[in-house]
């Protein structure tokens, strides 16, 4: 199975900050990754898929990159609603997987 | 839209089973594999396994093998995720996501599934 590791685990920036948050996987997956935001008892959103598409709906200000084991999310200016824990996920092969999540903290 | 409605939460004792509703709307239901994922108070994404709407197959991630049934009835597109012998541990929010060409969107509600004697 693949493991997906994030780092860091936890954050704390402020409104205006550029963050990024990275995704390492334990083989090479090409770009079949993808992001996802989770608020608080709500249910997780997609953010971006196949590593750097935007998904339609979405700010601006989020985007990914990366191929192979390593990737990453960019939030390019921090708002206040950013506040959450985001998630990477693996589709390159089953099971799918997910990362253990970071929390970021505005 | 595309939206996923999940059933209700659900107290259960341990032994017993649980089953979890998921109509979608706004789609083709049988165009696109249901999967599911939980997650446990406090804690990351656990995905549990993927059905086909339109033929039934089914792959379930192994800790759930034997435990949990995936189903589904096309004539209200509404899917359906069955888990057996709970024990404490699979007290956890329990989703439903469509699954498109690798990434879950959308995701139901979540469905609190709580496990307690």
């Amino acid at each position: 199975d693949i493991q997906m590791t994030q780092s860091p685990s936890s954050l704390s920036a402020s409104v205006g900050d550029r963050v990024t948050i990275n995704c390492r996987a334990s083989q090479s997956i090409s770009t079949y990754v993808h992001w996802y935001q989770q608020k608080p008892g709500k249910a997780p959103k997609l953010l971006i898929y196949a590593a750097s598409s935007l998904q339609s709906g979405v700010p601006s200000r989020f985007s990914g990159s990366g191929s192979g084991k390593d990737f990453t999310l960019t939030i390019s200016s921090l708002q206040p609603e950013d506040s959450a824990t985001y998630y990477c996920q693996q589709s390159y092969s089953t099971p799918d997987s997910f990362g253990q999540g970071t929390k970021l903290e505005i | 839209q595309v939206q996923l409605v999940q059933s209700g939460a659900e107290v259960k004792k341990p032994g017993a089973s649980v089953k979890v509703s998921c109509k979608a709307s706004g789609y083709s239901f049988t165009s696109y594999n249901i999967n599911w994922v939980r997650q446990a108070t406090g804690q990351g994404l656990e995905w549990m396994g993927w059905m086909n709407p339109n033929s039934g197959d089914t792959g379930y991630a192994q800790k759930f093998q034997g435990r949990v049934t995936m189903t589904r009835d096309n004539s209200i597109s509404t899917a359906y995720m069955e888990l057996s012998s709970l024990r404490s541990e699979d007290t956890a929010v329990y989703y439903c996501a469509r699954y498109d060409s690798g990434w879950f969107d959308p995701w139901g509600q979540g469905t609190l599934v709580t496990v307690s004697s």
